[in-house]
């Protein structure tokens, strides 16, 4: 059965430097998402992207962060400079309509 | 103001011991009410869509339930590896985002 992957697994960073994101949605799949769930929290939407644009977006997703769709296969979160308080799980999840598929994550540390 | 709640929030069951856990949302219009399994530092994985007060749901030990203000996923019989994170989800519009609760931290003892 098709899945979300996500790269890396595990991401170490300094505080004020960018990081990316990386995750290939399941192919047939048209809506795309990033959430994020810090430790012991809920899980927090931040944006959604459909047809080759940003369909919505939440107040966390400020001007610190941006999604591309580069090749049609690749859906990327990009982080411009990390903050203490970007450190969590980062969730990637594709839908065709009725279901979000989420990736297994990628744990970002900002020290 | 939470949307979404969900109780208890641990559980700790004895293998075999039936029982629900609780998701309660506020919010008008909604479009589908999902259910997840989180097992820790994983990712959440899907386990039902509802969509219409009185629709029913199963998968093995798994059934869910939805009404206009709230959601059971009761547990029948359940097994150690039943342990998980179960959280539930609202969505307001096709493609739109889920709206989480907390979750429910269920443990299963042998």
């Amino acid at each position: 059965e098709p899945e979300v992957t996500q790269t890396p697994s595990h991401q170490v960073t300094q505080m004020g430097q960018e990081v990316i994101l990386r995750c290939v949605p399941i192919s047939n799949h048209l809506y795309f998402y990033w959430y994020r769930q810090i430790l012991g929290q809920k899980v927090e939407f931040l944006v959604s992207f459909y047809n080759n644009e940003i369909s919505e977006k939440s107040e966390i997703f400020d001007d610190q962060f941006s999604v591309e769709r580069p090749d049609g296969s690749n859906f990327t979160l990009k982080i411009r400079s990390t903050k203490l308080e970007d450190s969590a799980m980062y969730f990637c999840a594709s839908s065709p309509n009725a279901r979000e598929d989420f990736g297994p994550g990628t744990r970002l540390t900002v020290l | 103001e939470d949307q979404v709640t969900q109780s208890p929030e641990a559980l700790r069951l004895q293998e075999g011991e039936s029982s629900s856990l609780n998701c309660s949302y506020t919010v008008s219009g909604l479009r589908g009410l999902f259910w997840y399994r989180q097992d820790p530092g994983k990712g959440p994985e899907f386990l039902f869509t509802l969509y219409s007060a009185g629709e029913e749901k199963e998968k093995e030990r798994l059934k869910a339930t939805l009404t206009k203000k709230e959601s059971f996923l009761h547990i029948t019989a359940p097994k150690p590896e039943d342990s998980a994170t179960y959280l539930c989800a609202v969505q307001y519009n096709q493609g739109g985002k889920l709206i989480f609760g907390q979750g429910t931290e269920l443990s299963v003892k042998p």
